[in-house]
């Protein structure tokens, strides 16, 4: 079946630097790539995505790329601060846009 | 705004026993997501809904059956909890139509199998 691989499983950055996660689909037909942030003992909530029609979007301190031809996508966190510390997921869509497949997490850590 | 709810928060069974999860929410979206949570394996995909007695199986569905009787619920039934089983079962909710669309997650039941 189709996956999401998500290449880092714990990052750990001093505070002020960039945090950068990678991730890799198979779908082809994949058009849709959020991530989501799951803070320690809570659900996940959204931060952010991006559509195959663009290949950069920023919202405010979170920058996503894609590369489609390499069927891959990256969620940079710059200017870290310690309440950016949680697991980050990420997620391609898939059966026509429907459902998504979920990368395995990214435990991320801000030390000061 | 809106909000998901799911019943019960922890849910402690014995090996082969069905369990039920419940789901609720009052956003009116059209399409609900069951996904299981393992450590280290990120969410898998159970079933999901895309209106009221819609089911469509996810890639986890063996041993799970599902129920959508109305637009603002969906359950999950462990057909036969395996033993020493132990995962987070999280419900999500988003708008409907194709194309992708951010996902409102609920707060989680946990599962713990003796």
């Amino acid at each position: 079946g189709e996956k999401v691989e998500q290449h880092e499983s714990t990052l750990s950055v001093r505070e002020g630097d960039s945090a950068v996660i990678n991730c890799t689909y198979t779908d082809t037909a994949s058009s849709y790539f959020p991530w989501y942030k799951q803070e320690a003992g809570k659900s996940l909530h959204f931060v952010i995505d991006i559509r195959s029609n663009v290949d950069r979007k920023q919202s405010q301190r979170l920058i996503v790329l894609l590369d489609k031809k390499a069927k891959r996508f990256s969620l940079h966190i710059t200017a870290t601060q310690p309440e950016d510390s949680a697991i980050y997921f990420c997620a391609a869509s898939t059966q026509g846009g429907r459902a998504l497949i979920f990368g395995t997490g990214t435990t991320v850590s801000v030390s000061p | 705004g809106g909000i998901i709810t799911q019943t019960p928060k922890f849910l402690i069974g014995q090996e082969g026993q069905k369990l039920t999860l419940k789901c609720q929410q009052n956003f009116n979206h059209d399409t609900m997501y069951w996904y299981r949570q393992d450590s280290g394996k990120g969410l898998r995909l159970i079933y999901y809904s895309i209106t009221e007695n819609d089911l469509q199986k996810g890639d986890l569905s063996e041993g799970y059956d599902a129920s959508r009787e109305k637009k603002s619920s969906f359950s999950l039934t462990v057909t036969s909890a395996q033993k020493n089983e132990m995962a987070v079962f999280l419900c999500a909710s988003t708008p409907s139509g194709t194309g992708g669309k951010e996902q409102y997650f609920g707060p989680g039941t946990r599962l713990t199998v003796l």
